[in-house]
């Protein structure tokens, strides 16, 4: 069975500064790899996904993030946060035979100035 | 292009008494999802249609939850009776086929407290 670990519940930054969301996944399968942003009150969003290909995906809002197949990872990175960053952030995976995500348990993300 | 609707956006309702909550996807979408994501957690899939057919209903509790999609467009999940534990956001969502590489387009939601 798919799973997914969400390394840290909450990320706390100052504007302007790097981060890094962590999410690792166990499946037995190939998959593909998604993140999604949800901003209070609002669905979730479709930041990136790994389908196939180059690991380095780059999604909207200046994020990015790499597949790494031997360490089962697909962190979400940003070089720079905004303000407007602060949100909840869910790493999803899914398999070739699958057609349910199955999400993590979120990270929060809190840029502060 | 409208996204994926729903209604309402915030239910109140006492322990044993029905509610429903209703979705429109996004026009073209072929499969709709339900999911439940409770406080702290990601979201969990209740149900998923392909057109009208429920192909995916095995974490949905049929003793008290319902839910259909008759025409495949639009579709309403119910429950009845509602209990503490029911109080959670239950999100909408749609893709193009309901293959697992398309992108899943969720609606705001609607949070339930159930009293």
């Amino acid at each position: 069975a798919q799973s997914v670990t969400q390394l840290d519940s909450q990320v706390p930054v100052f504007e302007e500064a790097p981060v890094e969301l962590r999410c690792n996944y166990s499946s037995s399968v190939s998959v593909y790899l998604f993140w999604y942003v949800q901003y209070p009150n609002q669905g979730l969003q479709l930041l990136l996904k790994y389908l196939s290909g180059s690991t380095l995906v780059k999604g909207i809002n200046g994020f990015e993030a790499e597949f790494n197949k031997s360490q089962t990872s697909f962190h979400l990175r940003k070089p720079s946060v905004h303000i407007s960053d602060t949100a909840e952030y869910f790493c999803a995976v899914s398999d070739k035979g699958g057609t349910a995500l199955i999400f993590g348990k979120g990270t929060t993300l809190s840029v502060s100035s | 292009e409208a996204g994926v609707v729903q209604s309402p956006r915030y239910k109140i309702i006492e322990k044993k008494q029905p509610v429903a909550f209703w979705c429109n996807p996004i026009s073209g979408h072929n499969t709709l999802y339900w999911y439940l994501q409770n406080l702290g957690q990601g979201p969990e899939l209740l149900i998923r249609y392909e057109n009208e057919e429920a192909v995916d209903d095995s974490q949905l509790p049929k003793d008290r939850f319902s839910a259909e999609r008759l025409k495949g467009v639009d579709s309403t999940l119910k429950i009845q009776p509602a209990e503490l534990g029911d109080s959670a956001v239950y999100l909408c969502a749609s893709s193009l086929q309901g293959a697992s590489t398309d992108t899943q387009y969720f609606g705001p939601g609607t949070r339930l407290t159930v009293l």
